[in-house]
């Protein structure tokens, strides 16, 4: 089955304790990237990925960092949480990120990660 | 003023009726347009995708793109319970691809049975 596959789902932390929230995704996808939605601010992309090795800020980067050592996976960090932090998290992919053909720009989420820090 | 603006709703209507979900957007450079639909506690999923101006239809649902007035359309006839989700507009430059993806906020729908 196609999937892109969040963990974990629930997490509750403290202040300063890095953390990092993985990504992966079986369908050879060129392009993941990760947002966080929250009420009122809609889904926000943090950082995408347009192959491996080549990775980009988004429009909310600060306090995070991101890696794509391989294609299938592209893991979210987070160094020092702060609670500003605290938000609904989700990895996306797609088949390319320039557009081969049509619906080449569909994104797959994955189920989303809840993150709290105290 | 933002890139692309939706109504967050709630928007609440009774079983059966017709749905109109609205996105304007401001970037002429849009060429694509897409809606994601997003049950409680899930990942957004594609349920339309337009390239280009006019109407899709797929099923109950039918896509509109009025580029003249940079302003997208849902509808949902015979709306069903199982139709209440938030809905997100996303849109893109020409090519197609997911780089440069722009969603609005999302509009949630609730349709009462």
């Amino acid at each position: 089955e196609a999937q892109v596959t969040q963990n974990p789902r629930y997490l509750i932390t403290v202040t300063g304790k890095k953390l990092t929230v993985t990504c992966s995704q079986n369908m050879n996808h060129e392009y993941m990237s990760w947002y966080r939605q929250d009420p009122g601010l809609g889904l926000r992309q943090i950082y995408y990925s347009m192959n491996v090795e080549v990775t980009d800020k988004g429009d909310v980067p600060e306090g995070y960092k991101v890696s794509r050592k391989e294609k299938r996976n592209f893991p979210l960090i987070l160094e020092s949480p702060s609670p500003n932090q605290t938000s609904l998290y989700f990895c996306a992919s797609s088949l390319s990120p320039h557009g081969v053909g049509p619906r080449t720009g569909e994104l797959f989420f994955g189920e989303g990660s809840r993150l709290t820090v105290l | 003023q933002k890139e692309v603006e939706q109504d967050p709703g709630p928007l609440s209507v009774p079983e059966g009726a017709i749905v109109s979900l609205n996105c304007t957007y401001s970037n002429s450079a849009f060429q694509y347009f897409m809606w994601y639909r997003q049950y409680s506690r899930k990942g957004p999923e594609l349920l339309m995708y337009t390239y280009s101006s006019g109407n899709k239809e797929d099923g109950r649902f039918t896509a509109q793109v009025d580029k003249s007035s940079k302003y997208i359309s849902l509808f949902i006839r015979d709306s069903q319970p199982s139709d209440s989700a938030t809905y997100l507009c996303a849109m893109g430059p020409k090519g197609g691809g997911a780089d440069g993806l722009t969603f609005g906020k999302g509009t949630h729908l609730i349709i009462q049975p």
